[in-house]
């Protein structure tokens, strides 16, 4: 079965003890992506990669780190996490087709709360 | 990057025909338009795509006019389990972030 798994889905953690939260996809695919998301925020994009890599940050990379050294995985790395990077994250991955446009296929989501 | 705007929220009755209406402006020539389906606590699920006239699939239709300003996703006979935030995407180039903007949330009503 095609499908995006993160692991942990729940995680409390205390503030400043890195943590990372697998991402793992079985399509093959070479984007993918790392996304928070917050009420009244909606989904805000944190890193992307392109390949293995290749990856470039988002619309709210600051806290985070990630890496692509195999094409099936994307782990979201969390050096010191803070309060603040309390959410849901979701990763999503995609085909990149040949038209300029990308079906993402999204995890679970990871619900992480930081005290 | 291309805005995207959409009603914050939208009722509708089970049997009903929604229509969401998604104004993107700036579009660039290149750009797809792409609709999400979310549930709470859920991942979005990607719904339909198109670029320009009318994209249908086994789920919804997608309108779109000549000039691409804006879209409707049209959702025929909504049930219960069609309540969920729907967003309007517009992709942007190669690799750059996808932004998805706040959703419309539909409720749908027996």
């Amino acid at each position: 079965e095609a499908q995006v798994t993160q692991n942990p889905r729940y995680l409390i953690t205390v503030t400043g003890k890195k943590l990372t939260v697998t991402c793992s996809q079985n399509m093959n695919h070479e984007y993918m992506s790392w996304y928070r998301q917050d009420p009244g925020l909606g989904l805000r994009q944190i890193y992307y990669s392109m390949n293995v890599e290749v990856t470039d940050k988002g619309d709210v990379p600051e806290g985070y780190k990630v890496s692509r050294k195999e094409k099936r995985n994307f782990p979201l790395i969390l050096e010191s996490p803070s309060p603040n990077q309390t959410s849901l994250y979701f990763c999503a991955s995609s085909s990149l087709g040949e038209a300029r446009s990308y079906e993402q296929y999204f995890g679970p989501g990871t619900r992480l709360t930081v005290t | 990057l291309a805005k995207t705007t959409q009603p914050i929220s939208m009722d509708s009755y089970e049997g009903q025909e929604v229509n969401i209406t998604c104004s993107h402006n700036n579009i660039a020539t290149n750009d797809y338009i792409t609709w999400y389906q979310q549930f709470p606590s859920q991942g979005p699920r990607f719904i339909i795509q198109g670029y320009k006239t009318k994209v249908t699939n086994e789920v919804a239709s997608l309108f779109i006019p000549a000039d691409r300003k804006s879209s409707t996703l049209s959702l025929p006979r909504v049930s219960l389990s069609d309540t969920a935030v729907y967003y309007c995407l517009v992709d942007q180039n190669a690799g750059n972030m996808l932004t998805f903007g706040g959703g419309t949330r539909l409720m749908v009503k027996p």
